[in-house]
């Protein structure tokens, strides 16, 4: 199947610094990719929908400027948590949808996940 | 509004014996797509099944299975003589539109 690389796999930070995590499709090409949180023993929420050479949309609630988004190509989407906090700390999943028609008969594939610890 | 109920927050059984995770759903759309995800300790989210909202038919794939019942709006999923490679969180996606609304998970250990 489609494979969905995010890097890194783990990342402790201070406090007020900035994080960028990647996340790659290998072996297609993805229009869309979209960003999840998880907070420890609950469930992914979709913090924002990322696609190729436009801004991404974000749910409500949140921050544009806190969490920037650049899809700049068809196979990377990155995730900067800028000035991190504490509260800030989780795991962020990335998952990749293939360009249409074909995404009509697919799954969004899942990258291996970014467990951040804001020190 | 579109939902995913998953009501058991964990589950514990013995190795060998059948275990059903339930999932309920809620959504206005006639044409829709349900997902169950397994995520182990490591994290990373593993697909198991995509179901369509005109395919009634459950599924059965070695151990696995799941029943689609459109009239309860419920898509359950059932391990058979569970191991304890099977521990993990389990989640039920609904797709809205172009995107993937979770279940807040069922965590499932199962004990040797």
């Amino acid at each position: 199947g489609a494979v969905v690389s995010q890097h890194p796999s783990w990342v402790i930070c201070k406090s007020g610094t900035s994080v960028k995590i990647e996340c790659r499709s290998l072996d297609f090409q993805a229009t869309t990719m979209f960003w999840y949180r998880q907070f420890p023993k609950q469930s992914l929420m979709l913090m924002a929908t990322s696609n190729e050479g436009s801004k991404a949309t974000y749910e409500q609630g949140v921050e544009k400027d806190k969490f920037l988004i650049n899809h700049a190509s068809l196979t990377l989407s990155t995730l900067t948590v800028t000035s991190a906090h504490p509260e800030d700390s989780s795991f962020y999943i990335c998952s990749a949808r293939e360009n249409p028609p074909a995404w009509v008969r697919t799954e969004a594939f899942f990258g291996q996940g970014t467990r951040l610890t804001v020190v | 509004a579109q939902k995913v109920t998953q009501a058991q927050t964990e589950i514990s059984v013995v190795e060998k014996e059948d275990v059903t995770l339930d999932c309920v759903y809620e959504t206005r759309d006639t044409t829709y797509y349900l997902f169950w995800y397994k995520q182990p300790p490591s994290g990373e989210l593993v697909f198991l099944i995509r179901r369509n909202s005109f395919d009634e038919q459950n599924e059965i794939s070695g151990r696995y299975s799941w029943n689609f019942q459109k009239s309860t709006s419920s898509f359950n999923f059932t391990i058979t003589a569970s191991q304890v490679v099977d521990s993990a969180v389990y989640f039920c996606a609904l797709r809205d539109t172009d995107k993937l609304i979770f279940g807040t998970g069922t965590r499932l250990q199962v004990f040797p």
